[in-house]
């Protein structure tokens, strides 16, 4: 059973330029959840997307910054107009429908974005 | 903010136990402790997790104290493969929000 897949694995983009970060969740998992980490910080979180549904995006940018989880395909994370400060490695995870009230994320090896 | 407090650092020698201690004297009775540690930068990984009683699983083990105000995450037989940073992440069912700490960055020494 595959994990969570996330490419690229390293993104380098200039400033102003888009970046686009994927998300394979694992099989059978409908929810996806975005984490940015700051060099020596923790993961901090940043959306929680259901198929189709946006649940959660309290912890992402107001601008610049959009997440989508299709019926068909991988999550993506997109960063328009890329500035030095959003420089992260930028992480996903996935957990399965709440058959249970209890679950765990099980998160990707991570997008490592560089904006030069 | 994070509902936990780690040792920034602790270092533990190859084949011994690992203690790590985690406080979490804020928590409510619908929240359960979850470990997970990240390896050189990879992604988190999941390890254990427990409501009141101790729990062990082929990683490790976790110690809940009564009061349920700390716990302790126990790796019976540290190997070097184990150097790490260990999040202690309080986690209420029901919801799904994981605030990470700075964690504690396990060193192993050969």
């Amino acid at each position: 059973n595959a994990g969570v897949m996330q490419n690229p694995r390293h993104l380098v983009r200039r400033r102003g330029q888009e970046a686009r970060l994927r998300c394979s969740p694992m099989k059978g998992h409908s929810h996806v959840y975005w984490y940015r980490q700051l060099p020596e910080e923790g993961l901090k979180f940043m959306v929680y997307l259901q198929k189709e549904n946006i649940i959660d995006e309290s912890g992402m940018p107001k601008e610049r910054f959009s997440a989508e989880f299709p019926k068909e395909g991988p999550s993506i994370l997109r960063i328009q107009q890329v500035v030095r400060g959003d420089s992260a490695a930028y992480f996903c995870a996935s957990s399965a429908d709440r058959v249970s009230f209890l679950y765990e994320q099980y998160f990707g090896p991570g997008t490592r974005l560089t904006v030069t | 903010d994070a509902k936990t407090t780690q040792p920034p650092s602790m270092d533990c020698a190859e084949g011994r136990a690992a203690n790590l201690p985690c406080n979490h004297s804020t928590i409510s009775g619908n929240e359960y402790v979850y470990w997970y540690r990240q390896i050189h930068s990879q992604g988190p990984q999941y390890i254990i997790h427990g409501l009141k009683n101790n729990e062990t699983n082929e990683m490790a083990s976790l110690i809940i104290t009564e009061d349920r105000k700390s716990s302790t995450l126990i790796l019976p037989h540290a190997t070097l493969r184990d150097t790490a940073v260990y999040y202690c992440i309080v986690y209420a069912s029901g919801t799904y929000k994981y605030i990470f700490g700075t964690g504690t960055r396990l060193k192993v020494l050969a």
